[in-house]
């Protein structure tokens, strides 16, 4: 399994657009990209994936370069209900196998 | 559609007794999944389960923890003669049979918040 390195933690203003980058040197070539959203006292929860380049959806959007040794959570205009850990997983999505959490990125948002 | 349904949310219990953790699967999922997470850490897998087998339980510790998921009913995570070390909030996840598109995205609950005094 390819092993990730991100950010422990980071600090944003409300309103702002937030990245975190998440590193993943080994990626194996069936390897998607899967983030997920854990707020306090909650489970995880599915934001975004993506195999290459830009991905976006109605929450977020996550950038792959070509190389895909690395990948960018972008959060558009954060509000305080975004404060949560953010969790970046890369593994094989072909059926269903058990995830592998590393220890995120926790996202404190500032008024 | 109801979500994963986990319960009791916050359990406590004294070293030596046993503890039980039942989750609920969303509606039509065929899969669960039990996770443990310490404080500060990220989630750990423990054991894989479909209904009525045991698929994956590589991340279960080989005593006093064991998992079942049975034709009917919850899927219950059952820890025997627990100890302080056993603390932490366990989480259970849940997924569809054969993925469309094959995106293995899980579906968490609230998880249990386990403590042992």
């Amino acid at each position: 399994l390819a092993k990730t390195t991100q950010p422990i933690s980071m600090d944003s203003y409300e309103g702002q657009e937030v990245n975190i980058t998440c590193s993943h040197n080994n990626i194996a070539t069936n390897d998607y990209i899967t983030w997920y959203q854990q707020f306090p006292s909650q489970g995880p929860r599915f934001i975004i994936q993506g195999y290459k380049t830009k991905v976006t959806n109605e929450v977020a959007s996550l950038f792959i370069p070509a190389d895909r040794k690395s990948s960018t959570l972008s959060l558009p205009r954060v509000s305080l209900s975004d404060t949560a850990v953010y969790y970046c997983l890369v593994g094989d999505i072909i059926g269903n196998t058990p995830l592998v959490f590393g220890k995120g990125t926790r996202l404190s948002v500032i008024a | 559609n109801a979500g994963v349904m986990q319960n009791p949310r916050h359990l406590v219990r004294r070293r030596g007794q046993e503890a039980r953790l039942r989750c609920s699967p969303m509606k039509g999922h065929s899969h669960v999944y039990w996770y443990r997470q310490l404080p500060e850490e990220g989630l750990k897998f423990m054991v894989y389960l479909q209904k009525e087998n045991i698929i994956d339980e590589s991340g279960m510790p080989k005593e006093r923890f064991s998992a079942e998921f049975p034709k009917e009913g919850p899927s219950i995570l059952r820890i025997q003669q627990v100890v302080r070390g056993d603390s932490a909030a366990y989480f259970c996840a849940s997924s569809p049979p054969g993925q469309v598109g094959a995106k293995n995205i899980q579906y968490f609950g609230a998880g249990t918040r386990l403590s042992v005094l």
